[in-house]
């Protein structure tokens, strides 16, 4: 089936406009993950749902981050104020059940803060 | 803190050669550690996952190694190609109890001259 797709894949905002970036995890699977990658870096976590409940959000950055999955299945990562900081890959991954371990990755939104 | 390094940065072999990429950690309570395949601009793929009882995953040409005591993980690739050119990412998960979170390194850059 169908891997994880991420949209839009390349996003350009004027630092202090809000974005709103799309991840919909493979149909069925249970977890779901945000991750931030910087340039040169490997992801750092952000937070956690397993189905539209979110468990862990320790890595959001600020209170200018905020992510949801009403449903359980589609989750949107917003940021607000958006800085020149926030520019990074935005990486979504999704997991069958917390005991199957492998998490499926999909492409990145690219957001590039001007 | 878990931190998760990743020696060398970058590497430049010949086809054919065997090579060897190497991942500390440094909290032993990890629970499992996996290797990822990072391509440019698209997301991570999951080659192995070793489990804190296990020693060692093999995939085709892969094998993977884990040795909790002494906060390291070598990924094992033979007769490489230049296919195989990538960035490679290690990433550990703590106890159970503790986050879903992954934890990267800042990964290795692989180069298969042809």
């Amino acid at each position: 089936g169908a891997g994880v797709s991420q949209s839009p894949r390349y996003k350009v905002a004027k630092r202090g406009q809000d974005v709103a970036l799309r991840c919909d995890p493979i149909s069925g699977h249970v977890s779901l993950f945000w991750y931030q990658q910087a340039l040169g870096q490997g992801p750092e976590f952000l937070t956690y749902f397993q189905n539209e409940a979110q468990l862990d959000k320790s890595g959001l950055p600020s209170d200018r981050f905020f992510a949801e999955r009403p449903e359980g299945s589609v989750s949107t990562l917003k940021i607000q104020r958006t800085q020149q900081e926030d520019s990074a890959v935005y990486l979504c991954a999704s997991r069958l059940e917390p005991i199957k371990e492998t998490q499926y990755f999909g492409p990145g939104t690219r957001l590039l803060v001007l | 803190k878990q931190e998760v390094t990743q020696i060398p940065a970058a590497l430049s072999v010949p086809e054919g050669e065997n090579l060897v990429l190497n991942c500390s950690f440094t909290d032993s309570a990890i629970y499992n550690l996996q290797w990822f395949r990072q391509d440019p601009g698209k997301g991570l793929t999951s080659l192995l996952l070793i489990q804190s009882s296990q020693r060692e995953q093999t995939s085709g040409r892969l094998n993977a190694s884990l040795d909790k005591s002494s906060g390291r993980s070598t990924l094992y690739i033979a007769a490489s190609q230049p296919g195989d050119s990538a960035t490679y990412l290690c990433a550990g998960r703590l106890t159970p109890s503790g986050s879903e979170k992954l934890v990267f390194g800042k990964g290795t850059k692989l180069t298969v001259n042809p």
